[in-house]
């Protein structure tokens, strides 16, 4: 079946280290994107990545990074910059051309600190 | 920029009852869409209902359907026959024509469908 994975499930970070979330989809969608949840702000968008090689910030990019350099995968690193990254993140993924797309979405993971 | 409000955090509804969830939106765009998001639980995304802002009629999926008020820029989701597997947290999203197909979401509102 396609879809979008997510792993881990749950992960920790130590103080002052960088650790990195995976995102996979099989679905042929060019588009992918990374958000964060928090409790009563609903999702924010961190980045997002329309072709192979190319992506844009979100509106709350900081502290983070990304890498597109294949199509079916978007990993997300949290570096260490990052001071409060305990949160749900979600990946998705989107036909583009099309505006009334909707975006498909992994089962998430969920970040904590140690 | 684009932002969605969603001004019920948390909503309850007995099973078989009908609810509307509301959603306001703030855009200069005269081109958009529309989406209406269901987190259960599990925390899994799944879409419930899209509206083109284009489009006059007002969006229906099964039991779900959405009242588009463009000149007020308001788009509620209505469950009809609501089911005690509707309980979930509901996002309203907001999509601009041609910019990239990035979302704006709504802070949400807290469903629980009682017995």
């Amino acid at each position: 079946d396609g879809g979008i994975t997510q792993s881990p499930k749950y992960l920790f970070r130590k103080e002052g280290q960088n650790v990195t979330l995976s995102c996979e989809q099989n679905l042929n969608h060019d588009a992918m994107y990374w958000y964060r949840q928090d409790p009563g702000q609903g999702l924010r968008l961190i980045y997002y990545s329309q072709i192979v090689n190319d992506f844009q910030k979100g509106d709350i990019a900081e502290g983070y990074s990304v890498s597109r350099e294949k199509k079916e995968s978007f990993p997300l690193t949290v570096t260490s910059a990052q001071k409060n990254p305990t949160a749900f993140y979600l990946c998705a993924s989107s036909i583009t051309g099309f505006g009334n797309q909707p975006q498909h979405f992994g089962d998430g993971t969920r970040l904590s600190i140690l | 920029a684009q932002t969605v409000t969603q001004s019920q955090p948390e909503m309850s509804v007995q099973e078989a009852e009908t609810v509307t969830l509301s959603c306001t939106y703030d855009t200069s765009e005269s081109n958009y869409y529309l989406f209406w998001y269901k987190q259960p639980p599990s925390r899994q995304m799944i879409l419930v209902i899209r509206q083109e802002a284009y489009k006059q009629q007002n969006a229906t999926e099964n039991r779900f359907s959405v009242n588009f008020q463009k000149a007020a820029k308001s788009f509620s989701l209505k469950i009809s026959d609501s089911q005690l597997g509707d309980t979930a947290m509901y996002f309203c999203a907001f999509m601009t024509a041609g910019g990239g197909n990035k979302l704006t979401f709504g802070t949400g509102t807290q469903l629980k469908v009682e017995l």
